[in-house]
């Protein structure tokens, strides 16, 4: 079995400041982690990836993500938030080699970003 | 490079007609996936497809959802016949192979509004 909680639905930062999502997981399996990015009326874009390679994963758009196995985490970070960043935040795991339909989605994190 | 394209963006139709939904995944993609979002459930997987074969249907909610997908560059999802409680943002997915490692890659969505 496998699960993914995202543990802030609402984060709220100032234009130039950091943004922290939290991204807990837990699994049977060594899983493969993802977070996606979904603005309004769009699909789901993928910012990065965890695939059991280097802890530290860099995406697009200035985000990085660290794999945390003692402390079951995958939390998404940015130095610097940009207006054009606010969007909803999706923590996504696949913890079943090789299968496709065990994708867990989280609830998802909605960033806004203050002038 | 196309990505997941899907038809129509939006679409408003009368409880009790016959709802089409679209979908072209990213050439070369052996999976494609239909998921259904709404505020209520999130996202939720639908049906999927290995090599235009129906893998895993379980998602699908009742008898009056089909899912078809005659060739590797096209599917549809459709409603017969649609009720108000259809209405959702209906998001195609395609991804390379079934493996773990793999992130789907999803479309801008169809959002569905049955009156």
């Amino acid at each position: 079995a496998q699960s993914v909680t995202q543990l802030d639905s609402h984060v709220s930062v100032s234009e130039g400041t950091p943004v922290l999502l939290r991204c807990n997981y837990s699994s049977s399996y060594s899983p493969s982690l993802f977070w996606y990015v979904q603005h309004p009326n769009k699909g789901l874009q993928l910012l990065l990836k965890y695939t059991s390679a280097a802890t530290l994963v860099k995406g697009i758009n200035g985000f990085e993500a660290e794999f945390k196995k003692s402390e079951t985490s995958f939390h998404l970070t940015k130095p610097s938030a940009h207006m054009s960043d606010a969007a909803e935040y999706f923590c996504v795991v696949i913890a079943a080699p090789g299968s496709a339909r065990q994708l867990t989605f989280g609830s998802g994190t909605q960033l806004t970003v203050l002038p | 490079d196309a990505g997941v394209i899907q038809s129509p963006r939006h679409e408003v139709t009368e409880m009790g007609q016959e709802v089409t939904l679209r979908c072209k995944p990213i050439s070369g993609h052996d999976y494609l996936f239909w998921y259904r979002q709404t505020m209520m459930r999130g996202l939720e997987l639908l049906i999927y497809f290995n090599n235009n074969v129906p893998i895993d249907d379980s998602g699908m909610p009742e008898d009056r959802f089909s899912a078809k997908m005659p060739n590797a560059s096209f599917s549809t999802l459709k409603i017969q016949p649609s009720e108000p409680r259809d209405s959702a943002v209906y998001f195609c997915a395609s991804s390379l192979n079934g493996g773990s490692n793999q992130p789907q890659h999803f479309g801008d969505g169809t959002r569905l509004s049955i009156l």
